[in-house]
């Protein structure tokens, strides 16, 4: 099983910073990398696939980059609505795998 | 407008068995592969099975294999996950989701059904 471990566990930041968030893979998964993003209450919603594709509708400030064991979700500059629970996920071998998540929280 | 709800949550006991259903529209179902993750209070999610668009290929968490089944009825536009031996460390919201152009990411989800397992 791949292991996915996302780091930090917390982020604290204010409105307009730069965030920036780890995911790192026990062995290689290619470029086969999700971001899911989860506000409270609430289903997740797919940010990213492929490590670096925005999906349909992700506004621009979110960038994904990395590939093989080490990936990184980028918010250029938070918005409010963006302080939530981010998720890594590999596709790349079976059982799929979750990472443990970042809370993006305001500071 | 895509739209997956899930049903058939709800309060069981050790040992006993459910069956979730998750009824979908706006999208032509037997064309996508779906998923269930699942969500224990408090804590990240957890992937728990994957069904292939024709129903042909299943895959399942080590965690439920053997005590869960996924299927599909394409002809309803439906999934199902059928839960037995529940264990305590099976209560979560449970949340299908629609596979996201081929890969087994997804790209919509319902807004869950939550299965609690206690005596």
């Amino acid at each position: 099983e791949i292991v996915l471990t996302q780091s930090p566990a917390t982020l604290s930041l204010s409105p307009g910073e730069r965030a920036t968030l780890s995911c790192r893979a026990s062995q290689s998964v290619s470029i086969y990398l999700a971001w899911y993003q989860q506000k409270s209450g609430q289903a997740p919603r797919l940010l990213m696939y492929d490590a670096s594709n925005r999906a349909t509708g992700i506004p621009a400030r979110f960038s994904g980059s990395g590939s093989e064991t080490d990936f990184t979700l980028t918010i250029s500059s938070l918005e409010p609505e963006d302080f939530a629970v981010y998720y890594c996920q590999q596709r790349s071998n079976w059982p799929l795998t979750f990472g443990g998540g970042t809370k993006v929280e305001i500071k | 407008e895509v739209q997956l709800l899930e049903s058939g949550g709800g309060l069981v006991q050790p040992g006993g068995s459910l069956r979730l259903s998750c009824a979908t529209s706006g999208f032509t179902f037997n064309n996508y592969g779906m998923t269930w993750v699942r969500q224990a209070p408090g804590k990240g999610l957890e992937w728990v099975s994957t069904i292939s668009d024709s129903g042909g290929s299943t895959h399942l968490a080590d965690s439920v294999k053997g005590r869960f089944t996924i299927s599909r009825d394409n002809s309803k536009n439906t999934l199902f996950l059928q839960m037995n031996s529940l264990r305590a460390d099976d209560t979560a919201v449970y949340y299908c989701a629609k596979g996201f152009r081929g890969t087994s990411f997804v790209d919509s989800w319902g807004q869950g059904t939550l299965v609690t397992v206690s005596s």
